[in-house]
């Protein structure tokens, strides 16, 4: 069963800090890993996308990868309110073209 | 761009009645899209995959029979739930991929539809 684990949270920053979000998937052969935003009551958003080793950053997120540790973080800089939501971390499931397995999603909260 | 649309975005129905629920793909063509569902503080479900112009493949558990999947056209996938029952209430969402420039694995998703059975 291949798998991406993330903590459920929640993540509870004040304003302004950096949230870390963390996430470590079980299919080796992944090539593609997303970060989603879900608002309550929303659907998912895509934030970003990253598919080589390193970081990639977009404005106050960066997303880092390490495929030979199988472990994806998003870092979201001077965190702010309304990032308040649950983050999804999604793989590309190597053996079945098309299909992503999403994380059950920690839900970060941003404190004024 | 990747912009994909859902209709209706809430339906409540009696128990026993059918309801359909579009996906669209507004800027680009999708030969595959996704449906999932969502109860209340849980992760996506996978329901099933949809074809364009051919049968959808349906995940473990999910009666096909229940959930009838139609892929019409490169940017329209219909899900249709029929004879709903309370069970059913949930937040069906769709997704979809462009096909570049994006990773050819990227997924879309539309606003949702929640569905309540009375």
């Amino acid at each position: 069963q291949k798998e991406v684990e993330q903590n459920s949270g929640p993540l509870s920053v004040p304003e302004g800090a950096i949230a870390s979000l963390n996430c470590t998937y079980s299919d080796r052969g992944s090539q593609s890993f997303f970060w989603y935003r879900q608002y309550s009551g929303k659907s998912p958003e895509l934030i970003m996308f990253i598919y080589s080793n390193g970081d990639k950053e977009d404005g106050r997120f960066t997303a880092q990868l390490n495929k030979a540790s199988q472990y994806v973080s998003l870092l979201i800089r001077d965190s702010q309110p309304s990032d308040s939501a649950t983050y999804l971390c999604a793989v590309n499931n190597s053996s079945n073209t098309g299909k992503l397995i999403f994380g059950q999603g920690t839900t970060l909260q941003v404190k004024p | 761009g990747a912009v994909v649309s859902q209709h209706p975005s809430w339906v409540i129905c009696k128990s026993g009645t059918s309801v359909k629920i579009e996906c669209r793909s507004l800027d680009f063509q999708a030969t595959t899209m996704f449906w999932y569902r969502q109860f209340p503080k849980q992760s996506l479900m996978l329901m099933a995959t949809s074809n364009e112009g051919s049968k959808a493949t349906y995940e473990q558990g999910v009666e096909k029979d229940k959930f009838l999947i139609n892929h019409a056209s490169l940017t329209l996938s219909t899900l249709t739930v029929t004879s709903a029952h309370p069970e059913d209430s949930s937040f069906y969402i769709c997704s979809a991929g462009p096909r570049a420039p994006v990773p050819p694995d990227t997924q879309y998703f539309g606003p949702g539809t929640r569905l309540t059975v009375l």
